[in-house]
């Protein structure tokens, strides 16, 4: 059975916090991770897709890193914004032929 | 550009009815994804199209679902004599190249109620 963790499951900050959250995943047969952010009533939203250990990357405000021979995935909000309230979906991929997604860590920035 | 579009993005079946939703994908995209998600859950993996051809139907729960995609741009997923546990939003995606390295990009969903 595959598994894929998220922690925490709900974050509560104040606007301008930085703040990071955690996935999980299988350390064996890895061949990519997803991060995807996911806002109320719109479509999840595709942040980075991941594939080497070790690899960094950034869109903007957001940033992520990736540990594959641990199996764990971080990604950083600085300066979190009320916009940035969504829920941060990740998904494992391990050549098995399809993602699989955890249950996602739902993020609250109050103003 | 235009996204990913599904419709309807609501329904309300009545148990034992047949349902078809539909997914409008990103033009030019190659692959095309079907992902069921239950409340409180991530989405989980339903089945997967490379152009028209169905590579992979593990996730699809029973014989009652059905997927298909005929000439590599619309798909359609069909449930036969819905049940309550079919009661989810069923998330269509489509990517630009095959396989499972290039980013995802998701339609709004259709939620799906049973009663």
């Amino acid at each position: 059975i595959l598994n894929v963790e998220q922690s925490p499951q709900s974050l509560h900050v104040q606007e301008g916090d930085s703040t990071n959250f955690t996935c999980s995943f299988p350390s064996s047969n890895f061949y990519a991770l997803h991060w995807y952010r996911w806002e109320t009533a719109k479509s999840p939203e595709a942040l980075f897709v991941m594939t080497l250990n070790g690899d960094e990357k950034k869109k903007g405000r957001i940033s992520a890193t990736l540990n594959t021979k641990e199996g764990y995935s971080y990604l950083y909000i600085k300066g979190s914004q009320p916009e940035d309230s969504a829920t941060y979906l990740c998904a494992f991929y391990n050549q098995g032929g399809k993602l699989i997604f955890g249950q996602g860590t739902e993020l609250s920035v109050k103003p | 550009g235009a996204g990913v579009s599904q419709s309807p993005r609501y329904k309300v079946a009545k148990r034992g009815q047949d349902v078809a939703l539909r997914c409008d994908p990103i033009s030019g995209h190659v692959s095309l994804f079907w992902y069921q998600q239950a409340l409180g859950q991530g989405p989980e993996f339903l089945t997967y199209f490379q152009n028209e051809a169905q590579l992979d139907k593990s996730g699809l729960p029973s014989d009652r679902f059905f997927a298909e995609r005929p000439e590599g741009s619309v798909s359609t997923l069909k449930i036969q004599r819905t049940q309550q546990e079919d009661s989810a939003v069923y998330l269509c995606a489509s990517s630009l190249g095959p396989g499972l390295l290039y980013e995802q990009y998701f339609g709004p969903g259709t939620r799906l109620t049973v009663t």
